[in-house]
């Protein structure tokens, strides 16, 4: 089977810089992808990554070791915008073929 | 461009009735699933469907049915709905099967009495 642990809630300031973690456990593992979602609205995609490194999307930074199983987004000048949900997700091989599945997710609490 | 479109936006249901959930996009892809959203749980697949005519399980499917006639449409049914399944529902789409950026419809929120 396939999980993701990530952690439940994070707090942050206004221009400050937050990482949030997610390691994973996947038969068969093609990439990790994060999306956002603010209260009340859908999900949406944020970044992916297939390969080891970081990808860097603005203020936004995501980042996968293979090796470790572990991933992390990097969030940079937080903006009171950024409160919200963030999942990690991973394609893997299981009984849903190789649909995406989610982590719980981690609330972002940006403070002013 | 629509995207994904969900209805209804909400829905109370008696407990024993059966219900549909439409989903459509406009997007043309391949690839569309079902997730339920409850607090503290994520987001769990309940069905996906790689490509017209195809469907299969994800992780939590009892309960759940869904068809893909079309590229377009992918409704989800629930033949005799039970409180547990009072939760948020949102259909996604992607061009590929494999699905690394998935666009959701704007959900369903349906609770069970």
């Amino acid at each position: 089977g396939q999980s993701l642990e990530q952690p439940s809630e994070v707090t942050a300031v206004e221009g400050a810089i937050v990482q949030i973690n997610c390691t994973y456990q996947t038969s068969g593992f093609y990439g990790l992808s994060w999306y956002q979602q603010h209260d009340g609205g859908a999900p949406t995609f944020l970044s992916y990554n297939a390969l080891d490194g970081l990808e860097e999307t603005g203020r936004f930074s995501s980042f996968l070791s293979r090796s470790d199983s572990y991933g992390y987004l990097l969030l940079q000048e937080l903006q009171m915008k950024d409160s919200a949900s963030y999942f990690c997700a991973v394609r893997g091989r299981n009984q849903a073929g190789t649909a995406l599945i989610f982590g719980k997710g981690t609330t972002l609490s940006v403070s002013s | 461009t629509a995207g994904i479109t969900q209805a209804p936006t909400s829905q109370i249901l008696a407990a024993g009735r059966s219900m549909t959930l439409r989903c459509t996009q406009d997007m043309r892809h391949n690839a569309m699933y079902w997730y339920r959203q409850d607090l503290g749980l994520g987001l769990r697949l309940i069905h996906y469907s790689n490509t017209a005519g195809t469907t299969g399980k994800g992780e939590v499917p009892d309960g759940y049915s869904v068809s893909r006639a079309n590229t377009d449409d992918f409704p989800l049914t629930l033949a005799s709905a039970v409180p547990s399944q009072t939760s948020v529902y949102f259909c996604a789409s992607s061009s590929g099967t494999g699905g690394e950026k998935l666009f959701f419809g704007s959900g369903t929120q349906l609770s069970v009495l």
